[in-house]
């Protein structure tokens, strides 16, 4: 079945520091990627989505490219705030994100000033 | 955004007991609701589909008789946790389905002692 794996936390960084966090998924045909943040005390919110191969997401500073070839949809951020503290989902859907979602684990980012 | 509020935040009960969670959608209707669990450093796990109107369907493994899924307006589904017992202690997280995009509500922590 559809799986996405992403990289064990939790990540720890100074401000101003570059971010990847690796995500990587297994699905039949074209599934809709997805990275969902979750704030402390507050509920997941969509950060970024891409729809099909080499179409990139961006937010926030935040960006993923959707790779076909290696099934990847890495986050990236240039530069890293205080602020950016939090968990971080990879997930997918089979369709544009009105079916349910395949999660990954997730991983904490804090991030020290 | 849209938002989706989900009541409790932590609740903690008796094992033996039943603990209900509240989801709703508080600007928007939603036809669709999902409910996942998350074990720690799990992925969060899709338990049911829940359709207003009718019954929820539950994923694979997941006793319906232990988790009743009422969705019974367009803007509220309520999971209830029957006759609780420890392993039931976990996170529990909704999500409503907006016309765009899936919306999440802040999780319930349920600990059963």
């Amino acid at each position: 079945g559809d799986s996405v794996t992403q990289m064990e936390g939790p990540v720890t960084l100074s401000e101003e520091a570059f971010l990847t966090i690796n995500c990587t998924y297994t699905a039949t045909g074209y599934p809709s990627l997805f990275w969902y943040v979750q704030y402390p005390g507050e509920g997941l919110q969509l950060l970024l989505k891409a729809t099909k191969a080499d179409d990139k997401g961006s937010n926030k500073g935040f960006e993923a490219t959707y790779r076909k070839e290696t099934t990847s949809f890495h986050l990236e951020k240039g530069s890293v705030q205080v602020s950016d503290s939090a968990v971080y989902f990879c997930a997918l859907s089979r369709n544009s994100g009105n079916t349910p979602l395949v999660f990954g684990k997730g991983t904490r980012l804090s991030v020290i000033a | 955004g849209a938002v989706v509020s989900q009541h409790p935040s932590r609740v903690i009960c008796k094992s033996g007991t039943s603990v209900k969670i509240e989801c709703r959608s508080l600007d928007f209707q939603a036809t669709t609701m999902f409910w996942y669990r998350q074990f720690p450093k799990q992925s969060l796990m899709l338990m049911a589909t829940s359709n207003e109107g009718s019954k929820a369907t539950y994923e694979q493994g997941v006793e319906k008789d232990k988790f009743l899924i009422n969705h019974a307006s367009l803007t509220l589904s309520t999971l209830t946790v029957t006759s609780a017992h420890p392993e039931d202690s976990s996170f529990y997280i909704c999500s409503a389905l907006g016309p765009a995009e899936a919306f999440f509500g802040q999780g319930t922590r349920l600990t059963v002692v």
